[in-house]
């Protein structure tokens, strides 16, 4: 099956620095991923779609400026989290088509920042 | 964006069958419903999908209603690591693959 690898599982950083994650598409070729961001006891909310090869697409209320997509390849898009307070402190989850089996999903990166 | 109701919560003794509930009045004729669960502090896991017909996999089934308002997914025999929240879900309206979820449903099994 489709398996999508997300990078890394967890992190913390400090309040003002910024944080990468990626998402890697390791047996298919994913030109559109969805980036999702999840609250203690909520849904996944969708924040944003990376476009291989163009500009990411965002959600309505969601800061481009703060969370930057980088969809550099078929098998890579990465979410960046710039100057990282506490309130961005959330489960960050990616996602891509997978053909037949619909979405793959990532496992998930725990960001928490202190 | 078609939008999806589920119940918060649901309880299941172990080896017997469930069956979770979904209504999508606002269902668009091409959209397929798809189905995920999520343990806690990982991705959603696939479950199953589909557009009109009934479907099976190891996993489970899935029952569409024949207006597909409403679906079903059904586990056959619940165990331990069923446990988990399942999100019915639909894609956004417009063919943009944006996948919507909504609240999902708490699954509980007991031993």
């Amino acid at each position: 099956g489709a398996v999508v690898s997300q990078h890394p599982s967890w992190v913390i950083c400090k309040s003002g620095t910024s944080v990468k994650i990626e998402c890697r598409s390791l047996d298919f070729q994913a030109t559109t991923m969805f980036w999702y961001r999840q609250f203690p006891k909520q849904s996944l909310m969708l924040m944003a779609t990376s476009n291989e090869g163009s500009k990411a697409t965002y959600e309505q209320g969601v800061e481009k400026d703060k969370f930057l997509i980088n969809h550099a390849s078929l098998t890579l898009s990465t979410l960046t989290v710039t100057s990282a307070h506490p309130e961005d402190s959330s489960f960050y989850i990616c996602s891509a088509r997978a053909g037949f089996y619909g979405y793959t999903f990532g496992s998930g990166t725990r960001l928490t920042v202190v | 964006d078609a939008k999806t109701t589920q119940p918060n919560s649901m309880e299941s003794n172990e080896e017997e069958p469930v069956h979770l509930p979904c209504n999508h009045s606002t269902i668009s004729g091409t959209d397929y419903i798809h189905w995920y669960r999520q343990l806690p502090s990982q991705g959603p896991e696939y479950v199953i999908h589909g557009l009109t017909s009934n479907v099976n996999n190891r996993m489970a089934s899935l029952a569409i209603a024949e207006d597909r308002k409403s679906s079903t997914l059904i586990l056959h025999r619940a165990t331990l690591r069923d446990a988990a929240v399942y999100y019915c879900t639909l894609p956004r309206s417009g063919n943009t693959g944006k996948l919507i979820f909504g609240q999902g449903t708490t699954l509980q099994v007991k031993p």
